[in-house]
């Protein structure tokens, strides 16, 4: 099994710009889950999705858009890129919801200049 | 919703100590405690989490304890070796994970 994996693993735009950070998961968990993390600031949850076709929004979802077609895949899409919008993000997938083991992809570094 | 405190932000101990990270939560409703790990470029992995029915928890060096009446969680890492060096997350969750700032804990040999 490859877990979670993501594209790209790095990424430069210009501010105004969009762009999808893919993510898949090959071991048919129902919850996935984005996060963005910058320094001092720890993980913080962008949108969330309990299964195909159903997603909500986290602490920090402006910017942001999210889509669950298939149990498999769930891309985030910046609308138009913002310099603050310059983190590392994270995808992560389990079992339950969040109240059980998240496994996270590998990440995406992205820098809006 | 949620609100997860943690402290201190960093933490420097001698090889062999021990290392003790703090964090407090404010929904009363969340039931699940993880606490993650994550080296310098990887990404976060579990290491220990506590369900609210169950007030300490232990795993070979590491343990957590819970009080719920002081809504209050700690992680502590006993005879600590330079490779526990890492961001340590704890978190706090009754349907989404909401996560603390971290701390970066520095173990010298």
């Amino acid at each position: 099994n490859a877990g979670v994996t993501q594209t790209p693993k790095f990424q430069v735009l210009k501010t105004g710009q969009s762009m999808t950070l893919q993510c898949a998961q090959d071991m048919n968990h129902e919850y996935m889950s984005w996060y963005r993390q910058d320094p001092g600031m720890g993980l913080r949850l962008i949108h969330y999705s309990v299964g195909a076709g159903i997603t909500d929004q986290g602490e920090v979802p402006n910017g942001y858009n999210v889509s669950r077609s298939t149990t498999e895949d769930f891309p985030l899409r910046l609308l138009s890129a913002a310099p603050s919008q310059t983190s590392v993000y994270f995808c992560a997938s389990s079992y339950g919801d969040g109240s059980y083991e998240q496994y996270f992809g590998p990440g995406t570094r992205l820098t809006v200049t | 919703g949620e609100n997860v405190e943690q402290h201190p932000s960093t933490l420097s101990v001698q090889e062999g100590d021990s290392a003790v990270i703090k964090c407090t939560y404010s929904d009363s409703a969340s039931n699940y405690f993880p606490w993650y790990k994550q080296e310098l470029g990887k990404r976060p992995q579990l290491i220990i989490d506590i369900r609210s029915n169950v007030g300490e928890k232990k795993d070979q060096r590491i343990a957590v304890t819970l009080n719920k009446t002081a809504k209050h969680f700690s992680l502590h890492i006993t005879e600590t070796q330079p490779e526990d060096s890492a961001v340590y997350f704890c978190g706090g969750s009754q349907g989404n994970l909401i996560f603390g700032k971290g701390t970066k804990l520095s173990v010298k040999p």
